[in-house]
């Protein structure tokens, strides 16, 4: 089955204890995303890949990492999270520009 | 950072109703448009990928039109389910450079009530 997987599904944890949200897809899709949610605020990309090793900031990057070191991972590190990283992300995947974009089921984050 | 809009923010309507929502976009250096309906507790699901002045889409009860001209998309649906609640979103791809990246509005809440 075509997907985008994360994890973990829901994490809580406390203030500047690394973190690691792994992304995966299986669809051999060149472009990978990630995005937060936030009440009031739509979904804001973070940072998305255009290729392997190929990455760009997108609105909201501050406090985020990644890497694209394989074709179908995706992760996202926060280095030392803050209670302003709590927050619903998305991570996503499509196979070029004019493709649609399917979403990963989503990692709720709480940081204390 | 783009505007992308969406009117109404939320809307109610009855079963059996049509509504239609609105998306509005940067006029110059369109790309694409995307629609995307994301239900409550799950993730988005696209609906439709717009690219040309005048696009069309359909799927079901669910239509889409495009006008890059002016910067604006219309979603339809007709005859409304309850299973139709969701938050519609457009997302707009701008061309340029090396940001090829999608710019997300912030939904149409729409709940219809049997």
């Amino acid at each position: 089955e075509a997907q985008v997987t994360q994890n973990p599904r829901y994490l809580i944890t406390v203030t500047g204890k690394k973190l690691t949200v792994t992304c995966s897809q299986n669809m051999n899709h060149e472009y990978m995303s990630w995005y937060r949610q936030d009440p009031g605020l739509g979904l804001r990309q973070i940072y998305y890949s255009m290729n392997v090793e190929v990455t760009d900031k997108g609105d909201v990057p501050e406090g985020y990492k990644v890497s694209r070191k394989e074709k179908r991972n995706f992760p996202l590190i926060l280095e030392s999270p803050s209670p302003n990283q709590t927050s619903l992300y998305f991570c996503a995947s499509r196979e070029g520009v004019f493709y649609e974009q399917f979403f990963g089921p989503g990692t709720r984050l709480t940081v204390l | 950072i783009l505007n992308v809009e969406q009117s109404p923010q939320s809307l109610h309507v009855q079963e059996g109703d049509s509504t239609n929502f609105t998306c509005s976009f940067p006029s110059s250096n369109f790309y694409a448009l995307h629609w995307y309906r994301w239900e409550t507790a799950k993730s988005p699901e696209a609906l439709f990928v717009m690219t040309l002045n005048g696009d069309e889409k359909k799927k079901g009860r669910i239509s889409a039109t495009l006008n890059t001209k002016e910067g604006y998309s219309y979603l339809y649906i007709k005859g409304s389910q309850p299973e139709d609640s969701a938050t519609y979103l457009c997302a707009f791809y701008r061309s340029g450079g090396s940001n090829y990246k999608l710019t997300f509005g912030k939904g149409t809440l729409l709940t219809v009530n049997p």
